[in-house]
């Protein structure tokens, strides 16, 4: 069985740029999530989806990130403008429909600079 | 809301010793807990979970962890490391309400020295 795939692994951009990464989950799996992990920190979930539906963005920064997985399948994070603050590991993962156990891609690290 | 804490940013072991690796967790309600391992370059992989029952879980490569309601904790242990344990280890809580929403630690260094 394949894994979570993403890309690019890595991205280097200026600020106010912008920057999209794309997230294939696990085939079947109905809900896919993306974080945003900070170096020493912990993963921080941004967005959720069930299906192609959102189930929880609170702590997106609507502003300037936004989300789609409009087939319900793969799925792309976009930042526009970015901010050098955005550095980070953005990490995609997946799980099968109200499952408790998640499955991570490799991440995207993204520096701006 | 959830938080977890992870008392140790970096743990450095010598191989074949013990190692614990602390987590305490704040929550208003029931929780599921979770411990995942980075290795690096690589994603987060599922460690062990407690989500009911018995409070001490293993994993199939040695790792166990005790869920203390008490206390608010869910330690992870390892009675002998080996030099492949060198990892990042995060522990996480869910509510276990529909969405499965994780809050996660900022992490555990574990290197395991010669």
């Amino acid at each position: 069985e394949a894994g979570v795939a993403q890309s690019p692994r890595y991205k280097i951009i200026e600020k106010r740029q912008s920057v999209a990464f794309w997230c294939n989950p696990i085939s079947g799996h109905a809900t896919l999530y993306w974080y945003q992990q900070i170096l020493g920190q912990g993963p921080k979930l941004l967005i959720q989806f069930q299906n192609n539906g959102v189930v929880d963005d609170s702590q997106l920064p609507k502003d300037r990130f936004s989300a789609e997985r409009l087939k319900g399948v793969d799925s792309t994070l976009k930042i526009q403008p970015a901010k050098l603050e955005d550095s980070a590991v953005y990490l995609c993962a997946s799980s099968p429909y109200h499952t408790d156990t998640q499955y991570f891609g490799p991440g995207t690290r993204l520096t701006v600079l | 809301a959830q938080s977890v804490t992870q008392l140790d940013s970096q743990v450095p072991v010598f191989e074949e010793a013990p190692v614990e690796l602390r987590c305490n967790y704040s929550s208003s309600v029931s929780v599921y807990l979770f411990w995942y391992v980075q290795y690096p370059n690589q994603g987060l992989q599922l460690l062990l979970k407690y989500l009911s029952g018995s409070t001490l879980v293993e994993s199939i490569n040695g790792f166990e962890a005790e869920f203390n309601k008490s206390q608010t904790s869910f330690h992870l242990r390892k009675p002998s490391v080996h030099i492949s344990d060198t990892a990042e280890y995060f522990c996480a809580v869910s509510d276990g309400g529909s969405n499965y929403k994780l809050t996660f630690g900022k992490g555990t260094l574990l290197t395991v020295n010669p």
